[in-house]
């Protein structure tokens, strides 16, 4: 079936450090891939997404690129902050309506 | 848009009840998902509907769980006859029908079996 594996964490960096946290996914054609953070207290909010490969997906300073041969979707930020220590989960659809398929979460913390 | 809410936030309960959680989406949505998450684990799907219509179920979706969205607006899902094993953090999430429409996903309800 179709799946999403992530990096091991948890992780630590000091603020300011480059961060990247691996996402591979296993399944059969060409999902959409996102990836979704949990602030402490708070709800899953998607934080980038893209839909074919090639695409790169941005959204407050990270990054993610759609590799179709490496069937990989790594989340990249130049310059991590205190503020985005979170949960990461990557994840990945078929189509509009059906499940979301999710990584088991990657702890981020950024320390001053 | 007041974001999907979730009723109750914690629920503690002694193996063999029943419970039952609330989720109010975002009321533009037509589409509303439940998934559960486990500790150190991504959020599991156990459902979605459009509308009042029930679509897909998971395989996790034991006959002791049940889902109902009537009149497509808020949903309900029941466990009956708990399990420790049922504890967990129930997430639902609500989107619009459109292609990659984004989940909006609201805080949870804990759910402890004794």
């Amino acid at each position: 079936g179709d799946s999403v594996t992530q990096m091991e964490g948890p992780v630590t960096l000091s603020e300011e450090a480059c961060l990247t946290i691996n996402c591979t996914y296993t399944a059969t054609g060409y999902p959409s891939l996102f990836w979704y953070v949990q602030y402490p207290g708070e709800g899953l909010q998607l934080l980038l997404k893209a839909t074919k490969a090639d695409d790169k997906g941005s959204n407050k300073g990270f990054e993610a690129t759609y590799r179709k041969e490496t069937t990989s979707f790594h989340l990249e930020k130049g310059s991590v902050q205190v503020s985005d220590s979170a949960v990461y989960f990557c994840a990945l659809r078929f189509k509009q309506g059906s499940r979301l398929t999710f990584g088991e979460g990657t702890q981020l913390t950024v320390n001053p | 848009d007041t974001g999907v809410s979730q009723d109750p936030r914690h629920k503690i309960t002694k193996r063999g009840q029943n419970v039952t959680f609330r989720c109010d989406p975002i009321s533009e949505h037509n589409r509303l998902y439940w998934y559960r998450q486990t500790l150190g684990q991504g959020p599991e799907f156990l459902t979605y509907f459009q509308n009042e219509a029930q679509l897909e179920k998971s395989r996790l979706l034991s006959d002791r769980f049940s889902a109902e969205r009537p009149k497509g607006s808020f949903s309900t899902l029941e466990i009956q006859r708990t399990e420790q094993g049922d504890s967990a953090m129930y997430l639902c999430a609500s989107s619009f029908r459109r292609v990659n429409s984004p989940l909006h996903f609201g805080n949870g309800t804990r759910l402890t079996v004794t």
